[in-house]
């Protein structure tokens, strides 16, 4: 079974520090993405990563950044977090070469609450 | 650009009704659509998709039909369980999307009642 894991269910932080949100995947999948899920809004795109090194923005990219330094691993970057970023944060995996129908494989999230 | 809208929840059922969710969607050429489903305290997992206009989804007793001419992807499902209850998520990938990159509708909370 496909395995995506998030380091922590659940994050309490302040205004202003620097936040870091982990994602592995046990499945050799190349594209790897960060979506933010808000009532009402569903999941919106942050950033995606199709290799390693790689990585592309989503529709949502202000106030994040991402690293992707293996290819298992994509971690989701909080320069200076804001209230506005209290949210619910899901990482998400699949191959690359399944094309746009393939099956794209989530993480449990990550409920970020910033003071 | 590419949108989902899906009726806003919560929907409240009894167990065995019958349960409908509307999907519609605006996109491009002929998307990839899928039906994701969340369980409470859980990340989304695929519940089906279809590719093409006039394909059927289907798993766990839930069905949608690709209808182009509507651009709608309504999912169904017969007789719902307590075990039902959960968000669901109705999504679309574009042709040739890099990555394949889902655009979501935001969400339809469905509580079934014994």
């Amino acid at each position: 079974d496909v395995k995506v894991t998030q380091s922590s269910r659940y994050l309490v932080k302040r205004t202003g520090e620097k936040v870091f949100l982990e994602c592995v995947q046990d499945m050799d999948h190349e594209n790897m993405f960060w979506y933010r899920q808000d009532p009402g809004l569903g999941l919106r795109l942050i950033y995606f990563s199709y290799d390693v090194k790689m990585k592309e923005k989503g529709d949502i990219p202000e106030g994040y950044s991402v690293s992707r330094e293996k290819k298992e691993r994509f971690s989701l970057i909080l320069e200076s977090a804001s209230t506005n970023q209290t949210s619910m944060y899901l990482c998400a995996s699949s191959y690359r070469d399944g094309g746009p129908a393939d099956t794209q494989y989530f993480g449990p999230g990550t409920r970020l609450t910033v003071l | 650009g590419n949108s989902v809208t899906q009726m806003e929840g919560p929907v409240t059922l009894s167990e065995e009704a019958f349960l409908t969710i509307n999907c519609t969607y605006t996109a491009t050429g002929y998307p990839s659509l899928f039906w994701y489903v969340q369980y409470p305290g859980e990340g989304l997992q695929l519940l089906l998709k279809a590719t093409k206009a006039d394909d059927k989804g289907s798993n766990k007793g839930f069905e949608a039909t690709y209808r182009k001419e509507t651009t709608s992807f309504h999912l169904e499902k017969g007789s719902v369980q307590v075990s039902d209850s959960a968000v669901y998520f109705c999504a679309l990938s574009p042709p040739l999307a890099a990555g394949n990159k889902l655009t979501f509708g935001g969400g339809t909370r469905v509580l079934v009642k014994p």
